[in-house]
């Protein structure tokens, strides 16, 4: 079945350290997103990506970073500058189907909490 | 600066009744209008759209009402049921962004038997 699978889906680390999180779609989508949600505060737009190779900054990309060498992974990294880590963070994609329309196609999430 | 309201957190309703929910936006150049529902732990999933072109979008349940004068955005849900429970986020694009969504804080619907 095509999707967008996140790993790892809850995952704990120590203040300082660089954590990666992965995200892998197959429905041959050309854009990615990372958001970020924090309770009460909605999805907040971290990177984006319309193709490989190519990715720019949202509204909250300090702390983080991303790649796109391969059309199907975004992976995001979450830097020990980011100041407030814990979230949940969501992955999406958008397809040629839905470009006018905007929709996205999301993952399940990876909660991050940093002890 | 919020490009997406939705002021009200929280709204409960009974099981059979109408759930409605509200967002106002500040740009009146946002081309289309979404809503999408999420459960806890779980990503969010679209649920309806509009044009700004179309003043409503009806899909079983659900009816999405847009106010461009107003630029007021409103979801209808009737009749609630149990399983509506959820977060309720509205979204909106601006075509020339490349696709990129705004999304509100989002609301809190629990429907009640």
């Amino acid at each position: 079945d095509g999707g967008i699978t996140q790993s790892p889906k809850y995952l704990f680390r120590k203040e300082g350290q660089n954590v990666t999180l992965s995200c892998e779609q197959n429905l041959n989508h050309d854009a990615m997103y990372w958001y970020r949600q924090d309770p009460g505060q909605g999805l907040r737009l971290i990177y984006y990506s319309q193709i490989v190779n190519d990715f720019q900054k949202g509204d909250i990309a300090e702390g983080y970073s991303v790649s796109r060498e391969k059309k199907e992974s975004f992976p995001l990294t979450v830097t020990s500058a980011q100041k407030n880590p814990t979230a949940f963070y969501l992955c999406a994609s958008k397809g040629q189907e839905t470009a006018n329309t905007g929709e996205l196609f999301f993952g399940e999430g990876s909660r991050l909490t940093v002890l | 600066d919020q490009q997406v309201k939705q002021n009200s957190p929280s709204l409960s309703v009974q099981e059979g009744r109408i759930s409605i929910l509200n967002c106002d936006y500040t740009n009146s150049m946002f081309d289309y209008f979404l809503w999408y529902k999420k459960y806890p732990a779980e990503g969010p999933t679209f649920l309806i759209s509009i044009s700004s072109i179309k003043d409503k979008n009806e899909d079983g349940r659900f009816t999405v009402f847009l106010n461009k004068s107003a630029k007021h955005l409103s979801l209808h849900i009737v009749p609630s049921q149990p399983g509506d429970s959820a977060v309720y986020f509205c979204a909106v694009l601006r075509g020339s962004t490349l696709g990129r969504l705004y999304f509100g804080r989002g609301t809190q619907l629990t429907v009640w038997p």
